[in-house]
């Protein structure tokens, strides 16, 4: 089965700069990779979906990229604000069609 | 525009008792509908998905089951709650497959079995 892995340990970063979140995945090249937001207590949101045959994919200050060659990808958020801290989640297909999710990383972005 | 409702937000049940969670959709027909659970500390884990009425696949053999007696209704339910079962429960949707397009999440349901 796919195996997803990400940084369990939290991202600590200043207001302003560009967090980077990293994810990397085993066994099956994936036909397309998604990236979520998590809130505490809350359902994940969809942000963005990136294809194996997609260099990167871009939404507002969102920024993915899958590079099939590292089995990886990273997530960007640009001129990062205190309201973007909370748990990116990466998912990956697989082996079937329904996607596996990492445990994501947890972003802090201080004032 | 399409909503997501599960409910309730939170249940503490006795370990032995039974449960009974409910997800609707509205403003979608015939969505590919999904129940997960999230332990603490740990990534998202598959428990049931459906792709139409009184289809039902389940991905983790234990004491849950799922059924979906109408087209956006989805339900999870256990006979006896274990210890084990706590944790955050979420219902999801998909138009087709989530290959293209990606999940819509309810709100969630915190378990904790006491």
């Amino acid at each position: 089965s796919q195996k997803i892995e990400q940084n369990s340990e939290a991202l600590n970063i200043q207001e302003g700069k560009t967090a980077t979140l990293t994810c990397n995945y085993t066994n099956y090249s994936p036909a397309y990779l998604q990236w979520y937001r998590q809130d505490p207590g809350r359902g994940p949101v969809f942000l963005l979906l990136i294809r194996e045959n997609e260099k990167e994919k871009r939404k507002e200050r969102l920024k993915v990229t899958f590079d099939t060659t590292l089995k990886q990808s990273l997530f960007h958020i640009t001129a990062s604000q205190p309201a973007d801290s909370a748990t990116y989640l990466c998912a990956s297909s697989g082996g079937s069609y329904i996607p596996t999710f990492g445990r994501g990383t947890s972003l802090i972005v201080h004032p | 525009s399409q909503t997501i409702h599960q409910w309730p937000a939170t249940l503490v049940q006795p370990v032995g008792s039974p449960l009974s969670l409910e997800c609707t959709v509205e403003g979608t027909s015939n969505p590919n509908l999904y129940w997960y659970r999230q332990a603490a500390g740990r990534g998202l884990q598959l428990l049931f998905y459906s792709v139409g009425i009184g289809q039902i696949s389940s991905e983790v053999p234990q004491n849950l089951s799922a059924s979906r007696p109408q087209d956006r209704q989805f339900i999870l339910s256990s006979k006896k709650l274990l210890l084990s079962d706590s944790g955050f429960y979420l219902c999801a949707w998909t138009e087709g497959t989530a290959a293209n397009y990606g999940y819509t999440f309810g709100s969630g349901t915190r378990l904790t079995v006491v």
